[in-house]
């Protein structure tokens, strides 16, 4: 089964600086895709990037940017120039490729993350 | 509404009804999901949809039973509601099964068994 390990509950980290967020998985599958999704206090679910197990380099979306390390099986969040908005849960999860449970995915535990100013 | 909605946002039920949430979504997406966030924690899936007529459990399926006969919605039923499925739901939606496609959330039941 896949299972998607987040290893920091809560992470701070100063205005403008950068902060990794981990991120380990676990899967038998050659094919699937890792995201990370961003939940405010207000709830709601943000997508904020994607990695797919074939792409050689790793994905970036302006300040967020995914260390993908194939072999370690980690796909660690980098976020940098942190801002305030920047407060909320954050969490990994894959997605399986093939097979009967294609489509179906699996979330982490979540980090929080908490900008000081 | 363009989008992927919820209903309703809050219900407050006693123990033992039956509860149905509802999930719709306008994008004509294939692939729906409902998940349940329990307080301070990820999301666990509950069951999936990959098109009408076609649904799968997921991680947490017990005491919970869907519904896919038109596309565009996804209801989910508590049987017999207990408090331990006092929690916040979340109905997603996906354009395929691709590895590259994200999840669309919906905004969230909150939902307390008293």
């Amino acid at each position: 089964a896949q299972k998607i390990t987040q290893t920091q509950p809560g992470m701070f980290v100063q205005e403008k600086e950068a902060v990794t967020l981990d991120c380990t998985y676990d899967t038998s599958d050659q094919s699937y895709g890792l995201f990370w999704y961003k939940q405010p206090s207000s709830g709601e679910m943000i997508f904020l990037i994607y990695q797919g197990s074939y792409d050689e380099q790793n994905a970036t979306e302006g300040r967020y940017s995914l260390n993908f390390q194939k072999a370690r099986k980690s796909a660690n969040l980098v976020i940098s120039a942190s801002q305030l908005g920047d407060s909320a849960m954050y969490f990994c999860a894959m997605r399986e490729g093939w097979g009967t449970n294609a489509g179906k995915s699996t979330f982490g535990d979540g980090t929080t993350l908490t900008v000081k100013p | 509404d363009a989008g992927i909605t919820q209903s309703p946002r809050y219900k407050i039920t006693e123990t033992g009804r039956q509860v149905t949430l509802m999930c719709h979504q306008t994008w004509s997406h294939s692939y729906m999901f409902w998940y349940r966030q329990d307080l301070g924690h990820g999301l666990r899936l509950i069951y999936y949809s990959a098109a009408a007529d076609i649904t799968d459990k997921g991680e947490v399926p017990d005491g919970y039973v869907v519904s896919r006969s038109k596309t565009e919605n996804f209801p989910l039923t508590l049987e017999s509601a207990t408090r331990s499925q006092t929690s916040v739901y979340f109905c997603a939606s996906s354009e395929s099964s691709g590895i590259r496609y994200e999840q669309y959330f919906g905004p969230g039941t909150r939902l307390t068994v008293t």
